[in-house]
């Protein structure tokens, strides 16, 4: 089955510093790929939609200059989370859009820490 | 924004009873989607049905969906300890494939 891998799984960052997490899709081609926000007990929310080759397009609220998303390839996309803050601290969940069918594949998130 | 709502917001059954989670929507759908997460894990697909379907079964799994009352239902039987978790249904729309998530079910099976 189609698998996409996401690292780091857990972060802890200093405030001010930078962290980027990967999104991978490992067997298949992902031409769009997702990246959501997650409080503890709440759902998703949705940041961006990260298009190969073409800039990502964010939701409304989502700050793009400090959630930089970048997908160079067809089975990759980061999402750089630029001068952390502890109100950035939270989980980051990525998937991606198979072409064949309507599925989604989901990543095993990142738990961000920022102190 | 979420345009999903499960109600209940948390269920606790016993192993063997059947769960019942329900999932209501405001706008026109082109799907509905239900995954399952496990605690600080990633979501896993569970079962998919189109806006021209009904009901939809997948081994223990059994949706439904009434577009006319923008609403879906998500049934397990015969529930096991290690279904415990929580339950996302998830709406997509448009064609920018992008999905909307409701607010989640936490269901726990006790042993």
């Amino acid at each position: 089955g189609a698998v996409v891998s996401q690292h780091p799984s857990w972060v802890i960052c200093k405030s001010g510093t930078s962290v980027k997490i990967e999104c991978r899709s490992l067997d298949f081609q992902a031409t769009t790929m997702f990246w959501y926000r997650q409080f503890p007990k709440q759902s998703l929310m949705l940041m961006a939609t990260s298009n190969e080759g073409s800039k990502a397009t964010y939701e409304q609220g989502v700050e793009k200059d400090k959630f930089l998303i970048n997908h160079a390839s067809l089975t990759l996309s980061t999402l750089t989370v630029t001068s952390a803050h502890p109100e950035d601290s939270s989980f980051y969940i990525c998937s991606a859009r198979q072409e064949s069918n309507y599925g989604y594949t989901f990543g095993s998130g990142t738990r961000l820490t920022v102190v | 924004s979420q345009q999903g709502e499960e109600d209940p917001q948390a269920l606790s059954i016993q192993e063997g009873e059947n769960a019942t989670m329900n999932c209501s929507y405001k706008t026109s759908i082109n799907n509905l989607q239900w995954y399952r997460q496990n605690s600080g894990r990633g979501l896993v697909h569970l079962i998919l049905i189109r806006s021209n379907e009904r009901e939809k079964h997948s081994g223990r799994l059994r949706v439904t969906l009434d577009t006319s009352k923008k609403s879906s239902s998500l049934l397990i039987t015969a529930s096991r300890a290690a279904d415990t978790a929580s339950y996302f249904c998830a709406t997509g729309r448009g064609s920018n494939y992008k999905l909307t998530f409701g607010k989640g079910t936490l269901l726990t099976v006790n042993p």
